[in-house]
């Protein structure tokens, strides 16, 4: 496998369901991203992770539960979400922040169709 | 707030020709900004960045300014091709944030090239 996966690319929950998302970079990373992009509104950027550390949520609500094992990892764990919550959830990685050049390009995935129903 | 703009309504040009999106942004100076193009169902894609002391950008048939004063860039494409249809992505770092991946994105032109 190359650049950035996820799985699945595809869920669909109901609003009482625990599920969890899952990405995978195979490009040497160490940060990572989830961004949420809904019909009509700009990508929204939800978390970054830098060397496995949160370095930023962007006030999501508790229900999204991230999690970075390492950098290669990034988990988006769900639970008791809104049908409003219906999505399509992409996972991004670049190089880290520190001592590298600012403004390093991110590498997406494929993304995640999330349904809640 | 920051605030990005870009053209909501569909570009709609014929194949050969100059594709040209726009890109204004609000309320602050930022140190850099990017494009992407994404298709649907997938996610964005890097094309291209451009940093507050450079004018211009070129990468094969694409070209990128960038002016500070009128707080705006520019995406050109040159000899267009179906191929290039997609949606057209512009990304700038959250303020205070050049180094720290936070960036917040334009809500995309989608670009339609006719054969």
């Amino acid at each position: 496998e190359t650049g950035v996966t996820q799985t699945p690319r595809h869920l669909v929950m109901g609003m009482t369901n625990k599920k969890s998302l899952k990405c995978e970079q195979h490009l040497g990373h160490n940060a990572m991203y989830w961004y949420k992009q809904s019909a009509k509104k700009p990508l929204e950027l939800m978390f970054v992770y830098n060397f496995k550390e949160q370095t930023e949520n962007n006030s999501v609500p508790s229900r999204f539960s991230p999690e970075c094992p390492n950098s290669s990892h990034l988990f988006l764990h769900l639970h008791t979400l809104q049908p409003e919550d219906s999505a399509l959830y992409l996972c991004a990685s670049s190089q880290d922040f520190e001592g590298g050049p600012i403004g390093n390009e991110q590498f997406f995935g494929p993304g995640t169709r999330l349904t809640v129903l | 707030s920051q605030k990005i703009e870009q053209n909501s309504e569909a570009l709609n040009i014929q194949e050969g020709k100059t594709a040209t999106l726009t890109c204004n942004y609000t309320n602050y100076s930022p140190a850099y900004l990017q494009w992407y193009r994404q298709d649907p169902g997938r996610g964005p894609v890097f094309l291209l960045l451009i940093r507050e002391n450079e004018k211009e950008k070129r990468k094969e048939r694409l070209k990128v300014t960038f002016d500070t004063t009128l707080k705006q860039s520019l995406f050109h494409i040159t000899a267009s091709q179906p191929a290039d249809s997609a949606t057209y992505l512009c990304a700038l770092p959250a303020y205070g944030s050049s180094n720290t991946g936070k960036l917040i994105f334009g809500q995309g032109t989608t670009l339609q090239v006719k054969p």
